[in-house]
């Protein structure tokens, strides 16, 4: 199947910087990646859907200010977490979408754990 | 969106054979089922895809009734590394924009 990546993997930084997540999409074309954060024992919670080229969409209760998310090129997207607090810690994941026969097949990151000290 | 219910946990034995039933009584026309595996710390891994009757590939079934408004995966013969979490979604696949909206999922632990 087709193999998205992300990175880092994990990153630690200190409350009020900004840290930056990459996602790319290694052997396919995405024109629309989504971005989802996880808790601790909790579900996957959709934060925002990425095109390329266009502004992206956010859920409700997601501040688009603070997670800035870039979609520049049909295989990479980034998610910048602003001035970062500790309760911004959670894992991170990104998905694309690539086209099979006709329907399109989800693929996921392998995520990002971001921890805020 | 069309929301899913499962249970939240489940235990089984290795060697057994697994079934995890999803509630979607709100599925609508264009929806297929799809299952994701998930291990601590890691993104969702696509098990199984299917839109009625059965489906099969050399990890799991999955069983949709005439109805659609459930449906359910079968695991053989589970081993340890199937614990995982497991999700149910239903979303339009032909939507390229349209994302996965998942639910709580089915905690699965197999014990030796």
């Amino acid at each position: 199947g087709a193999v998205v990546s992300q990175h880092p993997s994990w990153v630690i930084c200190k409350s009020g910087t900004s840290v930056k997540i990459e996602c790319r999409s290694l052997d396919f074309q995405a024109t629309t990646m989504f971005w989802y954060r996880q808790f601790p024992k909790q579900s996957l919670m959709l934060m925002a859907t990425s095109n390329e080229g266009s502004k992206a969409t956010y859920e409700q209760g997601v501040e688009k200010d603070k997670f800035l998310i870039n979609h520049a090129s049909l295989t990479l997207s980034t998610l910048t977490v602003t001035s970062a607090h500790p309760e911004d810690s959670s894992f991170y994941i990104c998905s694309a979408r690539t086209p099979g026969d006709g329907s399109y097949e989800q693929y996921f990151g392998p995520g990002t754990r971001l921890t805020v000290t | 969106l069309a929301k899913t219910t499962q249970p939240i946990s489940m235990d089984s034995y290795e060697g057994q054979e697994v079934n995890i039933t999803c509630s979607h009584n709100n599925i609508a026309t264009n929806d297929y089922i799809t299952w994701y595996q998930q291990f601590p710390s890691q993104g969702p891994r696509f098990i199984i895809q299917g839109y009625k009757t059965k489906v099969t590939n050399e990890v799991a079934s999955l069983f949709i009734p005439a109805d659609r408004k459930s449906s359910t995966l079968s695991l053989p013969r589970v081993s340890l590394s199937d614990t995982a979490v497991y999700y149910c979604l239903v979303g339009d696949v032909y939507s390229g924009n349209t994302p996965l909206v998942f639910g709580k999922g089915t905690r699965l632990s197999v014990i030796a």
